[in-house]
């Protein structure tokens, strides 16, 4: 079975100051994905980043970062220099290869405070 | 839109009656899946189709709980004598196939209260 951990229920953060939500999930499975999503105030999940488990590279993509470490089992996602529209609800999420169904964490609401 | 549809948005019934839930995929996509969104469980997979490939069911919480896909597109999430621990949003989402690299496209849900 596999299990993903977001410690962080609800984070509050000004407007430009970074923000980093902790993913730790657990998987007896050797090779996996790792994804995160966006979901807003609309309520439509908005995919983020798909990671490889044999890919440790870490990724930017804008004011997004990721950082995953498979020795600690991590795959944390880093804002920077947060805006308002970054308000929503982020999940990370795991799936195994081979196997169908998305393992999700319970998610991180941030709210940007202007 | 190119994107995954649901509907109705928003649903609300009394406790005992039956629901339909439907989800049109992304066009092309081959693959469907249902998932539970509520504030207890958080977001859990019920249902999976493939093709013509038989249902992966294991996630549906109760024999209530069904659903088709009929044409290898339009899927329909069917829950019958509703609970009020039914109340939760239903997410739809959709991929290419089940290759290797997967990537699931979520429709925005329908809001589900059961009375």
């Amino acid at each position: 079975a596999q299990k993903v951990t977001q410690a962080q229920t609800e984070i509050s953060v000004v407007e430009k100051e970074d923000v980093t939500l902790d993913c730790v999930y657990e998987t007896r499975d050797t090779t996996y994905y790792l994804f995160w999503y966006k979901q807003p105030p609309s309520g439509e999940l908005v995919f983020l980043i798909r990671r490889n488990s044999f890919d440790e590279q870490n990724e930017i993509s804008g004011r997004y970062s990721w950082n995953f470490q498979k020795s600690t089992s991590s795959f944390n996602f880093t804002i920077t220099a947060s805006q308002v529209v970054d308000s929503a609800v982020y999940f990370c999420a795991l799936r195994p290869v081979g196997n169908n169904r998305l393992a999700f964490g319970k998610g991180n609401q941030v709210v940007v405070i202007p | 839109g190119a994107g995954v549809s649901q509907s109705p948005s928003n649903k609300v019934t009394e406790k005992g009656k039956d629901v339909e839930l439907r989800c049109d995929p992304i066009s092309g996509h081959t693959a469907l899946y249902w998932y539970r969104q509520s504030l207890g469980q958080g977001l859990e997979f019920l249902i999976y189709f493939q093709g013509n490939s038989a249902p992966d069911k294991s996630g549906l919480p109760s024999d209530r709980f069904s659903a088709e896909r009929t044409g290898g597109s339009v899927s329909t999430l069917t829950i019958q004598r509703t609970q009020q621990e039914d109340s939760a949003v239903y997410l739809c989402a959709s991929s290419l196939g089940t290759g290797r690299v997967e990537t699931q496209y979520f429709g925005p849900g329908t809001r589900l209260l059961v009375l």
